[in-house]
């Protein structure tokens, strides 16, 4: 069945940087869009950025254009996001997120997401 | 952009409670919408689609409904399982979530 699995958050200081991985697996992953979506401690959902599954068109949120920047490297089969200029305000839970096809769609599986502290 | 407003942010009830949450977009979505439901540490997980169509899997006490700019999302016979928080989604344009509901015990 489909499985993603975050990994690389952790804590980095205000203006620092980290990146994202999402490995994926039991579907395959060239067919889908995919994104990323945060959740800062006890807030709702954000959407963040969205990767076409040919990687070959990408689109953020406003709060995160210019810093932040979505890939995928389909011999991998994972999907990353390249934070930098880190903010407090971008302390959150960061999902990744499957389309439910490879147009614009709603998200049919989720990973368990990685934890970004952004704190000095 | 397109915003999501979702209401009620809280919603208390009992089990066995039918229970209705309703999101408005500020522009037709021509059915592009979507309902998650997240409960605490866990991802969150779809239970709707298309406004209406109800992701395999999810019991049919839960169901959608609505269409260009009003839907609501009713869970019926309310369960100990559906005390959670409850997100809509539009797709039509970007992707955007409403604030939330969360279902709590009464």
């Amino acid at each position: 069945q489909v499985r993603l699995v975050e990994s690389g958050g952790g804590v980095v200081q205000p203006g620092g940087s980290l990146r994202l991985s999402c490995a994926a697996s039991g579907f395959t992953f060239s067919d889908f869009g995919m994104h990323w979506v945060r959740q800062a401690p006890d807030k709702g959902l954000e959407w963040v950025a969205v990767i076409s599954s040919d990687g070959t068109n990408t689109y953020h949120t406003d709060s995160v254009r210019g810093r932040f920047t979505i890939s995928r490297d389909t011999s991998k089969n994972t999907l990353y996001l390249q934070m930098t200029s880190l903010t407090t305000e971008d302390t959150a839970v960061y999902f990744c997120a499957k389309q439910f096809s490879a147009y614009a769609d709603y998200f049919d599986s989720w990973g368990q997401g990685t934890l970004v502290s952004v704190s000095s | 952009d397109i915003r999501m407003t979702q209401s009620p942010s809280t919603l208390s009830a009992s089990v066995g409670d039918t229970v209705t949450i309703t999101c408005r977009a500020s522009q037709s979505l021509y059915g592009w919408l979507a309902w998650y439901q997240q409960k605490p540490g866990k991802a969150p997980e779809p239970l709707i689609y298309k406004a209406s169509t109800l992701e395999s899997g999810v019991p049919s006490r839960f169901s959608g409904s609505g269409s260009g700019t009003e839907f609501t999302l009713t869970i019926s016979s309310l369960q100990p399982d559906d005390f959670a928080t409850y997100y809509c989604q539009q797709y039509k344009t970007s992707w955007t979530f409403g604030r939330g509901t969360k279902v709590e015990v009464k």
